[in-house]
């Protein structure tokens, strides 16, 4: 199996940028995917195959990776961007991985 | 509308088994795959593993092999995970998601299942 690295926690002021970085060997090979997830709900999907954002995420939310890691960025962060958001990525096996999540905090 | 709907709480005796079920309509069943994760109290998401519904073939995660069982019956549109063995680790929220393209774009709602004596 493989590993996906996140830091547990990112703070922002309102209209800063949040950056959350996402680290492991397979993002080399394989796709990354990100996920937000509010107390209480279930996981949407905010950026796919590492850079495309699926209709109806804001255009705040962008995501750019190089080797062996990617990067979700929010532009502009607002109140409602508080979250926790989790990378993803798979083997060439079918086997997924989910990162140990980052709780994004909106100071 | 694309949805997914999964079955009601659930609450075992450590030793059970547990099959949560995940009812698919808005698209065809078949054409996409079907992976579950779980999430336990304050904890990151978990894959447990994914389900080709049109054929059947499944791939679980390491840990969970031996114990989980993702089957399906295309009629209703039905997807299950059943777990055995289960033991107070196991409580957490179980979900269903479609997969396509764009990642896991669809979820279940969750289903709890405790696991407490």
């Amino acid at each position: 199996s493989f590993e996906l690295t996140q830091p547990p926690s990112v703070s922002v002021s309102p209209g800063q940028t949040a950056r959350i970085t996402c680290s492991g060997d397979a993002l080399a090979l394989q796709f990354a995917y990100w996920y937000q997830q509010k107390p209480g709900q279930a996981p949407v999907v905010v950026i796919f195959k590492d850079t495309e954002r699926p209709s109806g995420i804001p255009e705040r939310f962008s995501g750019s990776g190089s080797g062996t890691e990617v990067t979700l960025t929010i532009s502009g962060v607002q109140a409602e961007d508080e979250a926790d958001y989790y990378c993803q990525s798979s083997d060439s096996s079918g086997t997924w991985v989910f990162g140990g999540g980052t709780k994004l905090t909106v100071l | 509308q694309v949805q997914l709907v999964q079955s009601g709480a659930e609450v075992k005796k450590p030793g059970a088994s547990v099959k949560v079920s995940c009812v698919a309509s808005g698209y065809t069943f078949t054409s996409d795959h079907i992976n579950w994760v779980r999430q336990a109290s304050g904890q990151g998401l978990e894959w447990m593993g994914w389900m080709n519904p049109d054929t059947g073939k499944t791939g679980y995660a390491q840990k969970f092999q031996g114990r989980v069982t993702m089957t399906r019956d295309t009629s209703i549109t039905t997807a299950y995970m059943e777990l055995s063995s289960l033991r107070s680790a196991d409580t957490a929220v179980y979900y269903c998601a479609r997969t396509t393209n764009s990642g896991m774009d669809v979820w279940g709602q969750g289903t709890t299942v405790t696991v407490s004596s």
